[in-house]
């Protein structure tokens, strides 16, 4: 059982494009939400996150949105780059019960320039 | 650098061996977690301390794995009699938890990469 889903596995996008990173969810329990960027061999970066207090995180060119009602996540990037390129990862968190992330399966942005 | 730390950054054993990995977090980071990633997966939780006392497990960790933090710093990551399925990059990461903050950022190290021939 996936409780989080992101399905698309791969988006490109133009240089100084927006790009728009879906996720899904399916436990209410979650309460809190993170984007990791990953490049091949190496271990998830950290981006942005948001509480499920808030509907809107902004920060830089990266700003996550979130509906609870529909259990549903964005990650946008504007203007995109091609040093975005990568994997993106969304992780969701219950700070109620268990203390792990769980994570979707990613989604390869690649910015052309 | 004093971002989370992880060693060996990579390792081929044979079959049936035993490999251990390291870890070290964030300095003062309390909470630390074991995670492990295959080919086109997120990476999956294999399980977490807070301090010195590791209070989950997954159920993806087998009795062929262990972990230790002996003195709340540094962890490590057993595999005994590895398996050919264990082949992955093992993912350690850490945060800075407090019972009163919700959603407290995991930090994660560079990750190592385990191949079993």
């Amino acid at each position: 059982d996936q409780q989080v889903k992101q399905n698309s596995p791969s988006l490109s996008v133009q240089e100084g494009r927006i790009s728009i990173l879906n996720c899904d969810y399916t436990n209410s329990m979650f309460d809190y939400f993170l984007w990791y960027k990953k490049y091949p061999a190496e271990g998830p970066t950290f981006l942005i996150s948001i509480s499920s207090i808030k509907d809107k995180n902004e920060d830089g060119r990266f700003t996550v949105f979130l509906n609870k009602s529909a259990k549903h996540l964005s990650l946008h990037i504007v203007p995109s780059q091609p040093g975005d390129s990568a994997v993106y990862f969304c992780a969701a968190y219950s700070s109620g019960s268990a203390r792990q992330l769980t994570f979707g399966s990613g989604t390869q942005l690649t910015v052309l320039p | 650098d004093t971002g989370v730390s992880q060693d060996p950054r990579h390792k081929i054993t044979k079959r049936g061996q035993n490999v251990t990995f390291r870890c070290d977090p964030i300095s003062e980071h309390n909470r630390l977690y074991w995670y492990r990633q295959t080919l086109g997966q997120g990476p999956e939780f294999l399980t977490y301390f807070q301090n010195e006392a590791q209070l989950e497990k997954s159920r993806l960790l087998s009795d062929r794995f262990s972990a230790e933090r002996p003195k709340g710093s540094f962890s490590t990551l057993e595999i005994q009699r590895t398996e050919q399925g264990d082949s992955a990059m093992y993912l350690c990461a850490s945060s800075l938890g407090h019972r009163e903050v919700t959603g407290n950022t995991i930090y994660f190290g560079e990750g190592s990469w385990l191949t079993v021939v």
